[in-house]
């Protein structure tokens, strides 16, 4: 399996103050063939289910501010969110979907500090 | 618009089946690959499998033995077994739709959720 790793555990950021999650992936991520990267992140709040926020490791899903982004490629992976609002306060995932079992990093709390 | 609903029983007692249904409406059900996915109390995430469009399920090696996913495309319906369950097995259910095309693979569409609670 591959194995997905994420830091910090958790961070708090003041509102309209950037914020940034790791991801690291035990093997690459990048396809060679179409030079694609398998990864996406997802938002979790409480009682509710993920939300796509971004595929192919820097693709904005449709309807998610631009405050997000990502970057990276092969193993080592990063969310941004330049400037923090109080709705993004939740749980972010990174997937990797190269290969099956298609494995979820542990997650990054976010909070407002 | 796109949307899962799912059910299933909430409270289980160990060593029986766990059943779960997810329905889908709004878009065509041939092509996705549907995925079950499950969280455990304040825990993360674990992919299940998932079943595509030829009906070809893949498992995680670490249920495979106890799983099963199917479809029923006469209803736009796929489905979950879990047989065996523990205490261990305890967390809510999602099902999801993984995308064809530009968005291959990822999950852009979840269900609700479904607390399953396996207790003696």
């Amino acid at each position: 399996d591959i194995v997905m790793t994420q830091s910090p555990d958790s961070l708090a950021v003041s509102l309209g103050e950037r914020a940034t999650i790791n991801c690291k992936s035990s093997h690459s991520l990048l396809y060679s063939t179409n030079n694609k990267n398998y990864l996406a992140w997802y938002q979790q709040k409480p009682g509710q289910p993920p939300k796509l926020l971004i595929y192919w490791a820097s693709t904005r899903e449709s309807g998610v501010p631009d405050r997000f982004s990502g970057s990276g490629s092969a193993t080592d992976f990063s969310l941004t969110i330049s400037s923090l609002q109080a709705e993004d306060v939740a749980v972010y995932y990174c997937q990797q979907y190269f290969i099956t079992p298609r494995t979820f990093g542990p997650g990054t709390k976010v909070d407002v500090k | 618009q796109v949307q899962l609903q799912q059910w299933g029983a909430g409270l289980l007692k160990p060593s029986e089946t766990l059943s779960l249904t997810c329905a889908v409406y709004g878009g065509s059900f041939s092509g996705y690959y549907w995925t079950w996915i499950r969280q455990p109390p304040g825990k993360g995430l674990e992919w299940i499998g998932e079943i595509n469009h030829s009906e070809s399920a893949d498992y995680n090696p670490s249920l495979k033995s106890r799983v099963t996913i199917s479809v029923d495309t006469s209803k736009n319906q796929f489905s979950l077994k879990l047989s065996s369950v523990t205490a261990a097995d305890t967390a809510v259910y999602y099902c999801g739709r993984g995308e064809m095309g530009s968005r291959q693979l990822v999950l852009a569409y979840w269900g609700q959720g479904t607390l399953v609670t396996v207790s003696s």
